[in-house]
């Protein structure tokens, strides 16, 4: 089945520092989108991509949906200890919505 | 703000009862859906319901069932628990951009 490959699994990094990290896949997707996760509660979403080479930001949080449409990035910007939590991406693969594939999430830990 | 609510945060069942977990959503979406998720296993799709009395099986629908009677609410059964149904189940709805949002969760321990 389709599968989202997402690295890193985690990341420790001092508060200020930027973070990235990425989700490939050998499929084309149409939609992707970034969720964070704190533990014990449900993903929230961060942002939405529908289009190939799409850039968008959320605060200190940017996206880019990949040119290929196989790829997806998503940087923080200053890192702060609130950022501290799992990040996942999800891409759909049909433009009628629907059935999610899911990376296995990134790791983040903040240290003051 | 759209609002996804699960009828419990914790929930403790033995094995063999029947179990129903229950999500709500506020944004009068036509599609909902049920994921379990695990670790190492990641979030896996168990049914989800495009309307009103319809679903559709998941990746992972053995031993579960759905019902959706009014399109704000979708429901999922587990008709006889077992231990290894043990795990966290969301609830996600997916609005007119095909962005799905979620519930909060609802962590269950069968024993």
């Amino acid at each position: 089945g389709q599968q989202l490959n997402q690295s890193p699994q985690s990341m420790f990094i001092q508060e200020g520092e930027d973070v990235s990290m990425n989700c490939t896949s050998s499929s084309i997707f149409n939609t992707w989108l970034w969720y964070k996760q704190d533990p014990g509660e449900g993903p929230v979403l961060l942002i939405a991509l529908y289009k190939a080479g799409e850039l968008t930001s959320n605060g200190r949080l940017t996206a880019q949906f990949g040119i290929t449409r196989k790829d997806s990035f998503l940087n923080i910007s200053a890192s702060i200890p609130s950022d501290v939590g799992i990040y996942f991406c999800a891409g759909q693969l049909t433009n009628q919505g629907g059935k999610l594939i899911f990376g296995q999430g990134t790791e983040l830990s903040v240290k003051p | 703000d759209v609002k996804v609510t699960q009828s419990s945060r914790y929930l403790v069942k033995r094995t063999g009862e029947k179990v129903f977990l229950e999500c709500v959503q506020d944004m009068d979406h036509e599609n909902m859906f049920w994921y379990r998720q695990d670790p190492g296993l990641g979030l896996r799709l168990i049914y989800f319901s495009y309307d009103v009395k319809m679903k559709e099986k998941g990746d992972i629908p053995e031993g579960y069932s759905v019902s959706r009677e009014k399109k704000e609410r979708f429901s999922l059964i587990l008709e006889s628990a077992s231990t290894n149904q043990t795990s966290m189940y969301l609830c996600a709805s997916e609005g007119i951009f095909y962005e799905q949002y979620f519930g909060p969760g609802t962590r269950l321990t069968v024993t």
